[in-house]
């Protein structure tokens, strides 16, 4: 059974940091590229950031690509999430998701239930 | 890019079909891009129904079914079940992992 969950989520102050990480079980984690995904209180989905299998190919959105970096190390089976400069608008629930890839596109197969940060002073 | 717009609500009753629409741009959903939708019940995770704009990924019911023509992708969920009332958020691919999503809509099963 494939099991992902995500832990890191806090009060923090604007302009803070915080790290967010997802323990993955159930499948071998190395071979299939992961994301992370939030969804911001009554809205909808917003993809955020991607990483490859290895670990060496990152993909963001704008939205966020100069304050968020994610990170996966395969010998614990974890994906990060590294958020520097937060603002109001990044309050949000940020859920793990794995990846599932085919020759035409990435969907998300698998989620964690979420981690909620909220930024507020 | 915007978010794809979605219908902020539709609702049916037990038994009947209803289908929900996710309208884009050429440059996303009616490109050569493939769409997918996900259900989400409240305070739950997401869960993928239909990927590749018309296939279902095992376990789920053939209740639900997708479609796409030109820059509108649909989910149409047949035989309505109280279970089903839920958010369905759909999502288009834009490659390089890139993805982008619909605001949600809401079913609710009267």
């Amino acid at each position: 059974e494939v099991l992902l969950l995500e832990s890191g989520g806090d009060l923090i102050q604007p302009g803070g940091s915080l790290r967010l990480s997802c323990a993955a079980s159930g499948f071998d984690f190395s071979a299939f590229p992961m994301s992370w995904v939030r969804q911001a209180p009554g809205k909808g989905l917003e993809w955020l950031s991607s990483v490859s299998g290895g670990g060496g190919n990152m993909y963001y959105a704008e939205s966020v690509r100069d304050r968020f970096t994610i990170s996966r190390d395969n010998s614990k089976n974890k994906l990060y999430l590294q958020m520097v400069t937060l603002r109001a608008d990044d309050t949000a629930i940020y859920f793990c998701a794995k990846d599932y890839c085919s020759g035409t596109s990435c969907v998300n197969d698998f989620w964690g239930q979420g981690t909620l940060v909220t930024v507020s002073s | 890019q915007s978010a794809l717009t979605q219908t902020a609500s539709v609702s049916g009753s037990p038994g009947q079909s209803i289908t929900i629409s996710c309208s884009g741009t050429r440059s996303d959903v009616g490109g050569y891009n493939v769409v997918s939708w996900y259900q989400q019940h409240p305070g739950k995770a997401p869960k993928l129904i239909i990927y590749e704009d018309t296939k279902r990924p095992s376990g789920v019911s053939n209740r639900f079914s997708g479609s796409k023509s030109g820059s509108t992708a649909s989910l149409t969920i047949s035989g309505l079940q109280a279970e089903d009332e839920a958010d369905y958020h759909c999502c288009a691919y834009a490659g390089s992992r890139f993805r982008l999503f619909g605001g949600g809509t809401r079913l609710i099963v009267l």
